[in-house]
């Protein structure tokens, strides 16, 4: 069966802090990943995806298929980083499996 | 407008009663999904469409949900005879044929509260 298993509800930091947010999947299939962040008051929205290999705000992600694993990080946190993050497994390219999410707290 | 459009943003509801949801895609966009968030829960899938075409339908979509899509333009969600489990904010998202590697666009979502 799919499945996105994000094991911490909550992660906090100080800022200036690295940050490592987990994620692991399971997919028979060819996985496709990618990662939204929900700020407050606002609508989920893209992050980054696997495909790209790209850092969108300073945040990184490498697909490691061995450790089915696809961890969110950067290495040093800013407050405005605080938000909701999901992982999300796309299936046969045809809908997205989310986790629970971890909400990312970063003080000052 | 360049985004994906929900109405209502909230619904307070009577349990029996029927309500029904509205979401405007990005026009470019043919493919529609419907999810639902729950508290302390990612987005769960209900159903996605490609054009008017429904492709997909969970099974948490029972009998009293049905969704429609004509013309491939906006969609509609509806739940008859909603029941208190039917709480959730419901979420619309569009993305190109397959989403692939390009993701969603979601929208603002309808919050629905069943009494």
């Amino acid at each position: 069966a799919q499945r996105v298993t994000q094991p911490e509800k909550l992660l906090s930091v100080f800022k200036g802090a690295p940050v490592e947010l987990k994620c692991n999947y399971s997919y028979s299939g060819s996985p496709e990943l990618f990662w939204y962040v929900q700020y407050s008051r606002q609508r989920l929205q893209l992050l980054l995806r696997h495909i790209s290999r790209e850092s969108i705000k300073g945040f990184t992600a490498d697909l490691n298929k061995g450790e089915t694993s696809f961890h969110l990080k950067k290495p040093f946190a800013q407050e405005e980083d605080s938000a909701m993050y999901y992982c999300a497994l796309s299936v046969n390219t045809d809908k997205l499996i989310f986790g629970t999410g971890t909400r990312l707290q970063v003080f000052p | 407008d360049t985004g994906v459009s929900q109405n209502p943003r909230h619904k307070i509801t009577k349990r029996g009663q029927n309500v029904t949801f509205r979401c405007d895609p990005i026009s470019e966009h043919n493919r529609l999904y419907w999810y639902r968030q729950t508290l302390g829960q990612g987005p769960e899938f209900l159903t996605y469409f490609q054009n008017e075409a429904q492709l997909e339908k969970s099974r948490l979509l029972s009998d009293r949900f049905s969704a429609e899509r004509p013309k491939g333009s906006f969609s509609t969600l509806e739940i008859q005879r909603t029941e208190q489990g039917d709480s959730a904010m419901y979420l619309c998202a569009s993305s190109l044929e397959g989403g692939y590697g390009y993701g969603y666009t979601f929208g603002s979502g309808t919050r629905l509260t069943v009494v």
